[in-house]
């Protein structure tokens, strides 16, 4: 299995405009995740999916939008690309366990995006 | 809302050396708790995952230890090797809540000198 596979790996984008970020996993887990780091900050979460066609917010969901149209991808769409969004992404995947408490994510390998 | 802390923020240690790191959350009626490794420019691994039924979980030399009456988490690294050095995080998810809405610790950046 690969895991779970993001594209691309770095990215600069000016001011406006509006880029993809794109994420597969091949573990046919239920939940995937996107977040955001920055510098010496912990990853903050944007937006989640419980399934194919299910969506939600996250901690900072601004700026973004996602779809979620299959269990394998979950891409990231930012569509006026702003300084602050300047970040490393990372996609996540998880089983999505029942029982809530035995649950891992497995995270991405992370987009570097400079928005300049 | 749960709040996830890490102290130290930075470690500098020998080699074979035994250490503790420290996490701190807020909400105690979490269902478990993880620890995750980062190596520079990469993604997250994870390392550890105490169910909240647990009091200890163990993988090799990684031994981490959960107490939600205090709302601690330690994780010990025992003879630790160069190959330890990385930026360690811990996640806690809501308090009661649903599991996949992690809090991130800032993490402690572990540097093991040869």
């Amino acid at each position: 299995n690969a895991g779970v596979t993001q594209t691309p790996k770095f990215r600069i984008l000016k001011i406006g405009q509006s880029m993809t970020l794109q994420c597969t996993q091949d573990m046919n887990h239920n939940y995937m995740y996107w977040y955001r780091q920055d510098p010496g900050m912990g990853l903050k979460l944007i937006y989640y999916s419980v399934g194919a066609g299910i969506t939600d917010k996250g901690e900072v969901p601004n700026g973004y939008n996602v779809s979620r149209s299959t269990t394998e991808d979950f891409p990231l769409r930012l569509e006026l690309a702003a300084p602050s969004q300047t970040s490393v992404y990372f996609c996540a995947s998880s089983p999505g366990d029942t029982r809530h408490s035995t649950d891992t994510q497995y995270f991405g390998p992370g987009t570097r995006l400079t928005v300049l | 809302k749960q709040e996830v802390t890490q102290i130290p923020a930075a470690l500098s240690v020998p080699e074979g050396e035994n250490l503790v790191l420290n996490c701190s959350f807020t909400d105690s009626a979490i269902y478990n708790l993880q620890w995750f490794r980062q190596d520079p420019g990469k993604g997250l691994t994870s390392l550890l995952l105490i169910q909240s039924s647990q009091r200890e979980q163990t993988s090799g030399r990684l031994n981490a230890s959960l107490d939600k009456s205090s709302g601690r988490s330690t994780l010990y690294i025992a003879a630790s090797q160069p190959g330890d050095s990385a930026t360690y995080l811990c996640a806690a998810p809501p308090g009661g809540g649903s599991n996949y809405k992690l809090t991130f610790g800032k993490g402690t950046l572990l540097t093991v000198n040869p």
